[in-house]
């Protein structure tokens, strides 16, 4: 089955800076790699998404690079605020078992 | 407007009593899922339902069960909750099983006394 790697696991950065959190997935099946934001007591929330005949997409300052080849893919927030503090997901699938989350990035903006 | 809703928020039961927990959605999509997490872990898929098609995971527990009378709701028993499950339990949705997003409800927290 698929096996996705995820880090750092914590990532403190100060407020306006960039934050960059990366994973690497196994199974080269895999086509979809969504990334989730959750905030504390929340359920988590797609943020972005990309399937693998694309290597990047942007939306406002939230971006994901994917490289099939090496089999990672990376979430990149620019100018980053307060409100970006939560734990992010990235997760890989396409396959009929659905989506395998990595373990998590708790991300701290530092004002 | 939320288009996955778990109810309740929070569930308190007692060891070994069994409880139920409830999703709908709206967005009338084909599958549900139902996912444990458990503090500082990821998602942790237990089963998903592809229409009434049901899909348990190898690894979890003969506890757990699932019910999905219709397309809108699903249900997850827990027969004889031991302390090891206590967790968040998530419950999500998606129009198929590959290459679409998952959407997730806020879940149900279980604690058990």
């Amino acid at each position: 089955g698929e096996n996705v790697e995820q880090h750092p696991s914590t990532l403190s950065v100060q407020e306006g800076d960039s934050a960059v959190i990366k994973c690497t997935y196994s199974d080269s099946a895999s086509n979809y790699f969504p990334w989730y934001k959750q905030e504390l007591g929340k359920g988590p929330q797609l943020i972005i998404d990309i399937r693998s005949n694309v290597g990047e997409k942007k939306d406002q300052r939230i971006a994901v690079t994917l490289n099939k080849t090496a089999k990672h893919f990376s979430l990149h927030i620019t100018e980053t605020q307060p409100e970006d503090s939560a734990v992010y997901f990235c997760a890989a699938g396409g396959g009929a078992d659905g989506l395998t989350f990595g373990k998590g990035t708790h991300l701290i903006i530092q004002p | 407007d939320a288009m996955v809703i778990q109810n309740p928020r929070y569930q308190v039961t007692q060891f070994g009593k069994p409880v139920t927990l409830s999703c709908s959605q709206t967005l009338n999509h084909n599958v549900m899922y139902w996912y444990q997490q458990k503090s500082s872990q990821a998602p942790k898929l237990l089963f998903h339902y592809y229409d009434k098609d049901f899909n348990n995971e190898a690894d979890t527990p003969d506890n757990f069960q699932s019910r999905r009378p219709n397309t809108s709701f699903c249900f997850l028993d827990i027969r004889s909750p031991g302390l090891g499950d206590a967790a968040m339990y998530l419950c999500a949705t998606s129009r198929v099983t590959s290459n679409q997003p998952q959407h997730f409800g806020d879940g149900t927290r279980l604690s058990i006394l």
